[in-house]
């Protein structure tokens, strides 16, 4: 069945510092959406690539969904300690969501 | 509040025990998920309800069922429950293109 990979697992960096996470599908997407779940919370969606090499921001936060739609990127600038959590990523294909373990990030102020 | 309401939050039961969680979706979403999040494991797909009819069945075990009501609430039915079984379930729900999911908080499920 379909797998979707993310790396790294955990990421620790300063405040102010940059973060980037990686998802990769054994499978081609008809989507990618990505989420974010806090300690003690519920994953929150953040947003939705569907087309070849589509690149989206949202404040300090930019997704980009490879040419090949089967892999994926969310990259943070200038983490703060509200960015702390998972982050997963979940490819869409036949009506349901394959979400990937999701990284870790925890920022040192 | 996400808008979707799971209960209970919390639920602790013995071994071969049979329990039900409880999902109310988001006013006007028709699409009812069901995932398992261990910490091993990640969020697991379990089944998918558009509705009341079952759209998709991931890893879901043969001792676990679910369903659909016509007002829309779902319930998640867990029998014969195993030490293993213990993890948050959450509930999500979605309109018919699953543009974004919207979770409840969970129910944290041990079994002891």
């Amino acid at each position: 069945g379909q797998q979707v990979m993310q790396i790294p697992q955990y990421q620790h960096v300063q405040e102010g510092e940059d973060f980037t996470t990686y998802c990769n599908s054994s499978t081609t997407l008809s989507n990618i959406q990505w989420y974010k779940q806090r300690p003690g919370g519920h994953p929150v969606f953040l947003i939705q690539l569907v087309k070849s090499g589509e690149v989206k921001k949202q404040k300090r936060l930019t997704f980009q969904f490879g040419e090949a739609k089967k892999n994926s990127s969310l990259h943070i600038t200038a983490t703060q300690t509200t960015d702390v959590g998972t982050y997963f990523c979940a490819g869409g294909s036949n009506y349901k969501l394959t979400f990937g373990k999701g990284t870790l990030l925890t920022v040192n102020p | 509040d996400s808008g979707v309401t799971q209960t209970p939050k919390h639920l602790i039961t013995a071994t071969g025990q049979r329990v039900t969680l409880r999902c109310s979706p988001r006013s006007g979403d028709l699409s009812v998920y069901w995932y398992q999040q261990s910490l091993d494991q990640g969020l697991q797909f379990l089944i998918q309800y558009y509705n009341g009819e079952e759209r998709a069945k991931g890893n879901i075990l043969e001792r676990f069922s679910a369903q659909q009501f016509p007002d829309l609430h779902s319930e998640l039915n867990l029998s014969s429950l195993e030490l293993g079984d213990s993890a948050l379930y959450f509930c999500a729900s979605s309109d018919l293109w699953g543009t974004g999911y919207t979770f409840g908080s969970g129910t944290r499920l041990t079994v002891v």
